[in-house]
């Protein structure tokens, strides 16, 4: 069966550093990755996809992830944060992008100054 | 930018009644979906519709639920009678070319 992890519940970075959130997921073929963030109040948007090729993906916002099949891993990462980018963060898996997403608990980022 | 528009944002019900959730996807998009977001909890895929039929549906859709796709640009979610539990968060979904967008969400509560 399909799953996601992501082990951190809750993230907190001042603003300008570095952030890393992770990802583990669990699929029996080659998998299609998703980022989304979900603002307070708001749908989730998405922020990245990954389903071949070049395994560092870029998205929107800064961000940018990258995929390590040897690790199951697609952690999301973004060179400097922004008070804006505090939100929750979602890693999805699934067959493609047309089928039924599963997704991680997800991590809540805040950002200090 | 075409966005996903789902009404209403907030659902207040009593146990026992029916709702009736709203979306509306983006016009050029084939795939459908319904998730659901129990507060502090996961995003749980509901149910999936292509071509004017259930492609996929969770152990959670049960017989409680339908979905309909009533005319070119609605698609609706249908709770028959609500349960205490069936409060949540409620995503429409569509898609296209491997990327699904989400509208902004219903928050349902069964009181």
């Amino acid at each position: 069966a399909q799953s996601v992890t992501q082990p951190d519940i809750h993230i907190t970075v001042s603003e300008g550093a570095s952030l890393e959130l992770r990802c583990n997921y669990s699929y029996g073929a080659t998998p299609y990755l998703f980022w989304y963030v979900q603002s307070p109040g708001q749908g989730l948007q998405l922020l990245l996809k990954y389903f071949s090729g070049d395994t560092l993906v870029q998205g929107i916002k800064g961000f940018e992830a990258e995929f390590k099949r040897s690790q199951s891993s697609f952690n999301l990462r973004k060179p400097s944060v922004h008070w804006s980018d505090a939100a929750e963060y979602f890693c999805a898996v699934g067959a493609s992008g047309n089928t039924p997403l599963v997704f991680g608990k997800g991590t809540r980022l805040s950002v200090i100054a | 930018e075409p966005e996903v528009t789902q009404t209403p944002s907030h659902q207040v019900t009593q146990m026992g009644q029916e709702v009736i959730l709203r979306c509306v996807p983006i016009s050029n998009h084939l795939y459908f979906y319904w998730y659901r977001q129990i507060l502090g909890q996961k995003v749980e895929f509901l149910v999936s519709f292509y071509n004017n039929e259930i492609s996929e549906k969770s152990e959670i859709f049960d017989d409680q639920f339908s979905v309909e796709r009533p005319d070119g640009s609605n698609f609706t979610l249908k709770i028959r009678s609500t349960k205490l539990e069936d409060s949540a968060m409620y995503f429409c979904a569509s898609s296209a070319f491997n990327e699904q967008y989400f509208g902004p969400g219903t928050r349902l509560t069964v009181t």
